[in-house]
């Protein structure tokens, strides 16, 4: 049973544009998340996390929203740069569990 | 350059046969995880260790086993390999154990079972 998934195995935006990463979850209990970036031969690198008790939170470029009726969330980049291209993870926490549990991962190509 | 080091970085070996990973966390973490990421897979979470005492277990198989030593350095045993054990092995490093922090990852380790 996969409780984060990251529907879209791509996703290839024009440089400047907006890009927009969707995660969706199926456990209630989770209240702590968290995207990372992937480049090729290096490990995961945090970029942003939210916590339940927030909508929203900015920083820089990126921004992620949550939803928690629709259990949905989002990463916003805007300006995608080429820079950017990498694969994207989301994870969740729930309290006292110790652990994050993963999605798939959306690979993000920025064309310039 | 997250601080959190794994070695070897590749590892070739055939089936039947056992590897140890090795992880240092950063200076200062004393919490230790380990994923197992097979092709297009996302991260799975193996196992997580808080200042030497095993703190949760994801899905990992009975034939692998892990330990965090008084140094706080963390190994993955992997017996018995089996070709569909063939993956890259993260481990992750954060000041302490609860789900409320992030996670610094090293570059892992890709095992290969021939």
């Amino acid at each position: 049973d996969q409780q984060v998934k990251q529907n879209s195995p791509s996703l290839s935006v024009q440089e400047g544009r907006i890009s927009i990463l969707n995660c969706d979850y199926t456990n209630s209990m989770f209240d702590y998340f968290l995207w990372y970036k992937k480049y090729p031969a290096e490990g995961p690198t945090f970029l942003i996390s939210i916590s339940s008790i927030k909508d929203k939170n900015e920083d820089g470029r990126f921004t992620v929203f949550l939803n928690k009726s629709a259990k949905h969330l989002s990463l916003h980049i805007v300006p995608s740069q080429p820079g950017d291209s990498a694969v994207y993870f989301c994870a969740a926490s729930a309290q006292g569990t110790y652990k994050y549990i993963f999605g798939t991962g959306t690979r993000l190509k920025v064309l310039a | 350059d997250s601080g959190v080091t794994q070695t070897p970085k590749h590892l070739i070996t055939a089936t039947g046969q056992r590897v140890t990973l090795r992880c240092s966390p950063r200076s200062g973490d004393l919490s230790v995880y380990w994923y197992q990421q097979s092709l297009d897979q996302g991260l799975q979470f193996l196992i997580q260790y808080y200042n030497g005492e095993e703190r949760a277990k994801g899905n990992i198989l009975e034939r692998f086993s892990a330990q965090q030593f008084p140094d706080l350095h963390s190994e993955l045993n992997l017996s018995s390999l089996e070709l569909g054990d063939s993956a890259l092995y993260f481990c992750a490093s954060s000041v302490t154990p609860g789900g409320y922090n992030e996670q610094f990852f090293g570059p892992g380790t890709r095992l290969t079972v021939l």
